[in-house]
């Protein structure tokens, strides 16, 4: 099993849906778990990070499940900038290496 | 936006030579980390930093060295380059080994 599995998309929903991206980890050690954003050609940017039950931020609402080694992004309300692909990573407690899953397109249309 | 740079920002070079290219921070962040993305693999790590002088080695190493002399700088060195190093190359920082902020990339084509 890979340390971090996510679903690679495409997602492609209507402006204004609400759309979920899950992602799985292997480390049961994982204690603090970050979702970036990546637009396309650009670099990764910090979206929202997670170190208990989940995070509300707007529209956006992470919601992490130990026992079942999940963590989900929820978008509301989607908007065309929402369109990139977006990378879960987890962290083990101790260790500073980051381990990035390969992320999740999500193309929202008019 | 954290103050992060990397140079080149593209950079064209022939099959053996030697490339190097920089990261540069201002935010005085102990950790830094050099990762490569190519086309369905997502980033991967070669090598990171925790501290002056202190490096080592991620999953990707092979071909590939590092320094770190100063806290604000990151030399990612390809001794002799090939064509599989074509890739998009980014740089991060991390103030304790978590939330990571990266450099704009740089994009290096190796013919």
């Amino acid at each position: 099993r890979k340390e971090v599995e996510q679903d690679p998309g495409p997602f492609n929903v209507p402006e204004g849906a609400t759309v979920a991206f899950n992602c799985t980890y292997s480390n049961s050690a994982s204690q603090s778990f970050f979702w970036y954003r990546q637009d396309c050609r650009k670099e990764p940017k910090l979206l929202m990070s997670v170190y208990s039950s989940g995070n509300e931020d707007g529209r956006f609402t992470a919601q992490l499940n130990r026992a079942s080694q999940y963590i989900s992004l929820l978008i509301r309300d989607s908007k065309l900038s929402d369109s990139a692909t977006y990378l879960c990573v987890p962290r083990a407690g101790g260790s500073y290496i980051p381990t990035f899953g390969r992320g999740t397109s999500l193309i929202v249309h008019p | 936006d954290a103050g992060i740079t990397q140079s080149p920002r593209h950079k064209v070079t022939e099959t053996g030579t030697p490339v190097t290219l920089r990261c540069h921070q201002t935010e005085n962040h102990r950790y830094m980390y050099w990762y490569r993305q190519d086309p369905g693999h997502g980033l991967r790590l070669i090598h990171y930093s925790y501290g002056v002088k202190d490096t080592d080695k991620g999953e990707v190493s092979d071909g590939y060295s590092v320094s770190r002399s100063k806290t604000e700088d990151f030399l990612l060195t390809l001794e002799s380059a090939t064509s599989s190093q074509t890739s998009v190359y980014f740089c991060a920082i991390s103030l304790a080994g978590d939330e990571q902020f990266f450099g704009p990339g740089t994009r290096l084509t190796v013919l």
